[in-house]
């Protein structure tokens, strides 16, 4: 399979825990965006890399989240001492240029 | 999805039409999307439109755009049960602007016997 791989599929943390989620995006492609969608809504952007270089980031992207995406390849979204409200879908997509192909997403539960 | 909106909820007869409409506010906005989202999984990229075309169809799936209206639809031809999903519309500036998809709230698509 060479599509958008994102690993954990489902994590379950306790409130106050650290969380980290991994991203493999199709190789070459040197854009990668993380979203967070929760039930009801779209996505909703938190961060993208062209490359190694982190360009954007949201407001919504609290001090609590780090992504990083060392030597253009994989990348990784950490979220620090989570809470209820982090409870969500975080989605990865990768693009080459116009289309950005999506993962299956890693599906946190904050107890 | 602010700047994008779509109507929540289509229902639809086995074998009609489907026509799922959005609008968009950036009209610098240079690709526009449809995605597929079925439960619990992620998005699928169906088909996506350059903004200097007014048309694509790609098998059952045609996209119309507007720009004066900043207006996109997707019709799905002989809507299957398995077309059940929530579609995704999403705009995309293109270089000198962000390179992000924003995406709308999704529309929920039931297709009944």
């Amino acid at each position: 399979d060479t599509g958008v791989s994102q690993n954990p599929r489902h994590k379950i943390t306790k409130r106050g825990q650290n969380v980290t989620f991994r991203c493999d995006p199709i190789s070459e492609h040197n854009r990668l965006y993380w979203y967070r969608q929760t039930l009801g809504q779209g996505p909703e952007f938190l961060t993208y890399f062209q490359n190694e270089a982190q360009l954007e980031k949201s407001r919504l992207l609290s001090d609590r989240f780090s992504a990083e995406r060392p030597k253009g390849s994989f990348s990784t979204l950490e979220i620090q001492r989570t809470e209820q409200g982090d409870s969500a879908m975080y989605l990865c997509a990768s693009s080459p240029r116009d289309k950005a192909f999506f993962g299956q997403g890693t599906r946190l539960t904050v107890v | 999805g602010e700047d994008v909106e779509q109507s929540l909820f289509l229902s639809v007869r086995e074998g009609d039409s489907s026509v799922i409409n959005c609008t968009y506010t950036d009209s610098s906005s240079t690709y526009l999307y449809w995605y597929k989202q079925e439960p619990g999984a992620g998005l699928q990229l169906l088909t996506y439109i350059f903004s200097n075309m007014d048309m694509k169809q790609d098998q059952r799936l045609t996209v119309l755009l507007n720009k004066k209206d900043k207006h996109l639809s997707l019709r799905i031809a002989d809507t299957q049960t398995g077309d059940s999903a929530i579609y995704f519309c999403a705009e995309r500036l293109g270089s000198g602007g962000s390179y992000i998809p924003t995406f709308g709230r999704g529309t929920s698509l039931i297709v009944h016997p």
